[in-house]
């Protein structure tokens, strides 16, 4: 069954460490995303892939990188963690265009202390 | 602020009853769709509304779009315990043909016994 698998699913990292959330997605679908979710602010979207290779900034890019190594990896990167980042990640992939359904895996949650 | 949101933060029914969620928006939308999350659980589609339709139904689902005053609703009929979950709307924009899909803050329905 096509799935998007997102890991680890808890993580605790100290502050000013690097942290990579990693997600794969077995649906064959070109785009992917990265969101966060906090009470209040319901998910907001940090970075997104069109496919391999590429990486485009969302609407709450700073302090996050992503990498898209191939069509089925597309990890989130947090090169100085900060205790503002402390949220809960959903990965999820799509086919794209203007009516476009996402896949959402079932979230990590980041403590950043 | 938000491009779409939901107009309750939280609903409370008694199994059976029926509910309706409802949301705005702020932009010109190609299409709206309505997720569900359950505690512990990424996001899941239920419906996708295309701007060009007024009314779509998924089995105890129904939900109404109506583009000239900007707004969603998401009807449950006969409701259940396990419909207690996090209900989204979210909108695809004209003009972005990226994929992205912009959430609102969600709303909270309980469904008691």
């Amino acid at each position: 069954e096509a799935a998007v698998t997102q890991s680890p699913r808890n993580k605790v990292a100290v502050t000013g460490g690097k942290v990579t959330l990693s997600c794969n997605q077995t649906n064959n679908h070109n785009n992917m995303y990265w969101y966060r979710q906090d009470t209040g602010h319901g998910l907001r979207l940090i970075h997104y892939s069109y496919g391999a290779g590429s990486t485009e900034k969302g609407d709450i890019p700073d302090g996050y990188k992503a990498s898209r190594p191939s069509q089925e990896n597309f990890s989130l990167i947090l090169e100085l963690a900060t205790p503002s980042q402390t949220s809960v990640y959903f990965c999820a992939s799509g086919l794209g265009g203007l009516q476009n359904t996402l896949y959402f895996g079932a979230g990590t949650r980041l403590s950043v202390l | 602020s938000q491009l779409a949101e939901e107009n309750l933060w939280a609903l409370s029914v008694h199994e059976g009853e029926s509910v309706t969620v409802n949301c705005s928006y702020k932009t010109s939308i190609t299409a709206l769709q309505w997720y569900r999350q359950k505690s512990g659980e990424g996001p899941a589609q239920l419906i996708l509304i295309r701007s060009n339709e007024r009314e779509k139904r998924n089995g105890r689902l129904r939900a109404t779009l109506d583009t000239s005053s900007q707004s969603s609703s998401l009807s449950i009929t006969a409701t259940r315990c396990e419909d207690t979950a996090v209900y989204f709307c979210a909108t695809s924009n004209t003009g972005a043909n990226t994929g992205k899909l912009t959430f609102g803050h969600g709303t909270i329905l309980r469904v008691h016994p």
